[in-house]
């Protein structure tokens, strides 16, 4: 069973437009949830977190949202850039846990239109 | 170097070879991590180590071995693979638990591709 879900394999915006990027997740000790972006040919890079006492949190044009209640989270970036175009995975783990023991999702792959 | 560096990049071995995977990290971390990544599936935790220490094992064949010689390196050593072990290894490293948010640093992987 896949505890944390990316159900879109793939998102195509255009420039100056927003990209929104779902997760659900199913393990309720999930508290702490991150996002990492992925380049081909680079490992994955961290982008933005939040942890399960916050339902916002903003950092430049990223915007992560989550809702407990529904075990869901989103990425929002505004505007989107060509340069944002990578695989962005979300990940999410108990709070007192080793960082890299996230449960990751499949990814989903942006694509940002000039 | 800075962060985290794996080597080599991309690797081709035979299923009676033996190889190894080096990775090296530069950011005072005390936990390091294998991954791997196969096609149209999530990162797959394989090993931890904190403190040079391994702390966990997810169920991996005995024909992926770590090693941990310090804190700063970790290799991953492969002998008699299968074909559908062809994948990207990944390795990171992160400060250990009970340092507040923190995220996982990871390599720019290795590309093995077992024929």
């Amino acid at each position: 069973d896949q505890q944390v879900k990316q159900n879109s394999p793939s998102l195509s915006v255009q420039e100056g437009r927003i990209s929104i990027l779902n997760c659900d997740y199913t393990n309720s000790m999930f508290d702490y949830f991150l996002w990492y972006k992925k380049y081909p040919a680079e490992g994955p890079t961290f982008l933005i977190s939040i942890s399960s006492i916050k339902d916002k949190n903003e950092d430049g044009r990223f915007t992560v949202f989550l809702n407990k209640s529904a075990k869901h989270l989103s990425l929002h970036i505004v505007p989107s850039q060509p340069g944002d175009s990578a695989v962005y995975f979300c990940a999410a783990r108990p709070y007192n846990t080793n960082a890299g023991k996230s449960t990751f999702g499949d990814g989903t792959t942006l694509t940002v239109k000039p | 170097e800075t962060g985290v560096t794996q080597t080599p990049r991309h690797l081709v071995m035979g299923m009676t070879n033996k190889k190894s995977l080096k990775c090296e990290q530069h950011l005072g971390h005390n936990a390091m991590y294998w991954y791997k990544q196969s096609a149209k599936k999530p990162l797959e935790l394989m090993f931890v180590y904190n403190f040079k220490e391994q702390t966990e094992n997810n169920s991996v064949p005995s024909r992926f071995s770590p090693e941990c010689p310090n804190s700063s390196h970790l290799f991953l050593h492969l002998h008699t693979l299968q074909p559908e072990d062809s994948a990207l290894y990944l390795c990171a490293s992160s400060p250990i638990v009970g340092t507040g948010n923190t995220e996982a640093f990871f390599g720019q992987g290795t590309r093995l591709t077992v024929v």
